[in-house]
């Protein structure tokens, strides 16, 4: 079982709707990602927080906030979503650095409406 | 020069049988080639990896081939079992890069008993 858990499985939203993703991890890594994946696709990297700062942004639209509150938890909030934003979300993480394995969670499936 | 080529899209083969994903990557920087294994409705867990020192490692029935030269790596899945019907996802990064990871389209594996 992945040791990265996100919680919700599903969820759907309207488009006027604000949501947020949650996302924990316990082995002790300081990096975590937000990866979006749409049906029969190969997941795309979102955000990367090391050491719970900000580190790479992929030019996601703002409509997508990531936080990071503390080392092992990262949140993405959602708000004013499009229909295009209906996917698998992911969140993993690894130690610091490249060249490290990274773990993925189930992913959270969202659906705007 | 960011790419992953990855074929086939989409493979069958015989319970017993070899199965033989390939990738190709322009990028010569990139230093860490992971394969994930995805089952639907989950999230993408890691096969097995390889660096480019190195130019095969094997982990039970699966196996890494990589050739360095021709920017090419492989993964071998040998006597596949109908329960390796997944999609496969090879990717590449760079040491520098915080763990971004560049995937390739995926492989639909599909193992017929």
């Amino acid at each position: 079982d992945t040791e990265v858990t996100q919680t919700p499985k599903h969820l759907v939203m309207g488009m006027t709707n604000k949501k947020s993703l949650k996302c924990e991890q316990h082995m002790g890594h300081r990096a975590m990602y937000w990866y979006k994946q749409k049906a029969k696709k190969p997941p795309e990297l979102m955000f990367v927080y090391s050491y719970e700062k900000l580190s790479i942004n992929e030019s996601v639209p703002s409509r997508f906030s990531p936080e990071c509150p503390n080392s092992s938890l990262l949140n993405l909030h959602l708000h004013a979503l499009q229909p295009e934003d209906s996917a698998l979300y992911l969140c993993a993480s690894s130690q610091e650095g490249g060249g490290n394995t990274i773990y993925f969670g189930e992913g959270s499936w969202l659906t705007v409406v | 020069q960011q790419q992953v080529k990855q074929s086939p899209q989409s493979l069958i083969v015989q319970k017993g049988g070899i199965s033989i994903i390939n990738c190709a990557y322009e990028n010569t920087a990139f230093d860490y080639f992971p394969w994930y294994q995805q089952f639907p409705g989950k999230g993408p867990a890691l096969l097995i990896a390889i660096r480019p020192d190195v130019s095969e490692k094997k982990e039970g029935r699966f196996t890494i081939s990589f050739n360095k030269s021709a920017k090419q790596f492989s993964l071998h899945i040998m006597d596949s079992q109908p329960g390796d019907s997944a999609t496969y996802f090879c990717a590449a990064s760079k040491w520098n890069q915080g763990g971004k990871l560049i995937f390739g389209q995926g492989t639909e594996l599909s193992v017929k008993p």
